[in-house]
């Protein structure tokens, strides 16, 4: 079944420094959306690539998106303690509207 | 901007009581979506609205669950017999196409006891 899973898990960082969150995926897509969650909050929508995209940027937000080997990665730049929270990757797949999350990545980010 | 607003923020039922999840999706947007995440889980589709009709839905949306657009302006998600495990946070989203950008309510926790 399609899933897109997040690595790593959890990732500590200081202020700064650049946090790179990488989302595999097993099936075809339409599309792949990032979202952040703050803790125990709503979804933000961060970024959405077409599967006929490569790369987008979005501020301090750049994500790239491999087709040929089902994964993504979003690289936040300069990070700030304010984005201290978790980032799923979620994939839209081919002939369906319905989004499927992975798990999650934990970001902290530490003054 | 426009945002995808829920109400309750918080609500809490007794097994067996029926609920209702109230959702305004944005104004001028033709998709809508509902989705749940239990405590530390992924978060996991359960249905999708299209032109006053289900367009897809997940096996956790048996019939227990059933979805509403009142008028022009609601979407609804009724669970008529809450169990246990309908705990979770209930996130409706909707988008202006089917390929397009879902975006998100701030959720309902939903507490059965």
């Amino acid at each position: 079944s399609q899933q897109g899973e997040e690595d790593p898990q959890a990732l500590s960082i200081q202020e700064g420094e650049n946090a790179t969150m990488n989302c595999s995926y097993k099936t075809s897509i339409n599309n792949l959306q990032w979202y952040r969650q703050n803790s125990g909050r709503g979804l933000v929508h961060l970024i959405l690539i077409r599967s006929n995209e490569r790369e987008k940027h979005s501020g301090r937000l750049r994500v790239t998106l491999d087709t040929s080997k089902k994964s993504s990665s979003l690289l936040i730049t300069a990070s700030r303690a304010a984005d201290t929270a978790s980032y799923f990757c979620a994939t839209l797949p081919s002939g369906y509207s319905t989004l499927t999350f992975g798990k999650g990545t934990m970001l902290l980010v530490s003054p | 901007e426009p945002e995808v607003t829920q109400t309750p923020s918080h609500q809490v039922t007794q097994m067996g009581q029926e609920v209702i999840l109230r959702c305004v999706p944005i104004s001028n947007h033709l998709y809508f979506y509902w989705y749940r995440q239990i405590l530390g889980q992924k978060v996991e589709f359960l249905v999708s609205f299209y032109n006053n009709e289900i367009s897809e839905k997940s096996e956790i949306f048996d019939d227990q669950f059933s979805v509403e657009r009142p008028d022009g302006s609601n979407f609804t998600l009724k669970i008529r017999s809450t169990k246990l495990e309908d705990s979770a946070m209930y996130f409706c989203a909707s988008s202006a196409g089917g390929t397009d950008t879902q975006y998100f309510g701030p959720g309902t926790r939903l507490t059965v006891l």
